[in-house]
């Protein structure tokens, strides 16, 4: 149990469809992220909330839409994907400003666009 | 233009030996290096950390070495065991007012560790 929590597990979805990825995290952290690990590439950041407010988007297409209700939800809306858009999907948080620096990840969304 | 890079992308390493994963970074305003260690179908889990202010830490049978002349940081693991074998990430943090704690990964290499 790593306290961040991602939801669903695995997911195959069409070109044509909207979907939602979630996370939670129970660790008290003020900053949650989503990484994109496709294959045989290091993790790529896509989007930074601190404090609930969204500090980061690396140029990641629209076809991707974070959402941070608070500090501990996170989504990931997806809708019109494409197949290159396969990959591992991690939700990630940290203590921004603590004493402890790393950050916690969940177990991943396994996205498979068909 | 990657900023953290494992050149080796796998290591193979007899049970009971060193293993040693390098890393090199080229950012100068990276200010803490994080190794992770990622199983399949799973997230990464934190394994050791150092701050730029250090050139060693050590944790039971992880250490961790930076050398910031050389922008390079290497985890040792000894005597590794087969069930360290998994994907290893080095990750560096950003002491940069905007970056909120964002890290940067290397893109990971693959160490086996036979019994």
């Amino acid at each position: 149990e790593t306290g961040v929590t991602q939801t669903p597990r695995h997911l195959v979805m069409g070109m044509t469809n909207k979907k939602s990825l979630k996370c939670e995290q129970h660790l008290g952290h003020n900053a949650m992220y989503w990484y994109k690990q496709s294959a045989k590439k290091p993790l790529e950041l896509m989007f930074v909330y601190n404090f609930k407010e969204q500090t980061e988007n690396n140029s990641v297409p629209s076809r991707f839409s974070p959402e941070c209700p608070n500090s501990s939800h996170l989504f990931l809306h997806l809708h019109t994907l494409q197949p290159e858009d396969s990959a591992l999907y991690l939700c990630a948080s940290s203590q921004v400003g603590g004493r402890r620096t790393e950050a916690f990840f969940g177990q991943g969304t396994r996205l498979t666009v068909v | 233009d990657q900023q953290v890079k494992q050149n080796s992308p796998s290591l193979s390493v007899q049970e009971g030996r060193i293993s040693i994963l390098n890393c090199d970074y080229t950012n100068s305003m990276f200010d803490y290096f994080l190794w992770y260690k990622k199983y399949p179908a799973e997230g990464p889990t934190f394994l050791i950390s150092i701050s730029s202010i250090k050139d060693k830490n050590e944790d039971g049978r992880f250490t961790v070495f930076l050398n910031k002349s050389a922008k390079h940081l290497s985890l040792h693991i000894v005597p590794s065991q087969p069930g360290d074998s998994a994907v290893y990430f080095c990750a560096a943090k950003d002491a940069g007012g905007t970056s909120y704690g964002k890290l940067t990964f290397g893109q990971g290499t693959i160490l086996t560790v036979h019994p």
